[in-house]
């Protein structure tokens, strides 16, 4: 078990750019999740998907944010057209399905868009 | 999911016993409590959580009212490396986490 991994965990963009960021689960599970910080707030939820099914979406996931698990395995999170709001920690984290199991989160990646 | 309240932030002795409490008072019957903490800079790491029975493991102990109302976590011996925002969080079932701001834990030499 090697835990959630999650690359890059810095980028620094220009606004308009697009970025993709990349989220491994702990590998038996089957529920990942993404999050949003922002700098003095606690995570806010955007997505989730159990296995390759993209189940909920928040709507802070505006239409620049998309989501994908194609093999129910890792995940990506692209951001088009970054803005300077789109600064903040983007957290992945996973858990098995169903009951109450808890969630395992990555280390984040960190976006600056200057 | 159930609202959570929690002291803005506090201190706490090294090698003492640490208390964090919780208010939930919307809680429903088929809601868990969890916890969580984050160290600066990290992504959150997940402590214990709940139903309507007491829990301890390695890490901290969890107890829940009778009236399942609200909590406490316990840090049987805070070391500086416990210094972290703690997050209480009610949920039902295997949903999002709604995070709010925390508690700003302390630990103090």
């Amino acid at each position: 078990d090697t835990g959630v991994s999650q690359n890059p965990r810095h980028k620094i963009t220009k606004r308009g750019q697009n970025v993709t960021f990349r989220c491994d689960p702990i590998s038996e599970h089957n529920r990942l999740y993404w999050y949003r910080q922002t700098l003095g707030q606690g995570p806010e939820f955007l997505t989730y998907f159990q296995n390759e099914a993209q189940l909920e979406k928040s709507r802070l996931l505006s239409d620049r944010f998309s989501a994908e698990r194609p093999k129910g395995s890792f995940s990506t999170l692209e951001i088009q057209r970054t803005e300077q709001g789109d600064s903040a920690m983007y957290l992945c984290a996973s858990s098995r399905t169903g009951g109450d199991h808890e969630q395992y989160f990555g280390p984040g990646t960190r976006l600056t868009v200057t | 999911d159930a609202k959570t309240t929690q002291p803005p932030s506090m201190d706490c002795a090294e090698g003492r016993a640490a208390n964090l409490p919780c208010n939930h008072s919307t809680i429903s019957g088929n809601e868990y409590v969890y916890w969580y903490r984050q160290i600066h800079s990290q992504g959150p790491q997940y402590i214990i959580h709940g139903l309507k029975n007491n829990e301890t493991n390695e890490m901290a102990s969890l107890i829940i009212t009778e009236d399942r109302k609200s909590s406490t976590l316990i840090l049987p011996h805070a070391t500086l490396r416990d210094t972290a925002v703690y997050y209480c969080i009610v949920r039902v079932g295997n949903n999002r986490l709604a995070f709010g701001k925390g508690n700003q834990v302390v630990v103090i030499p």
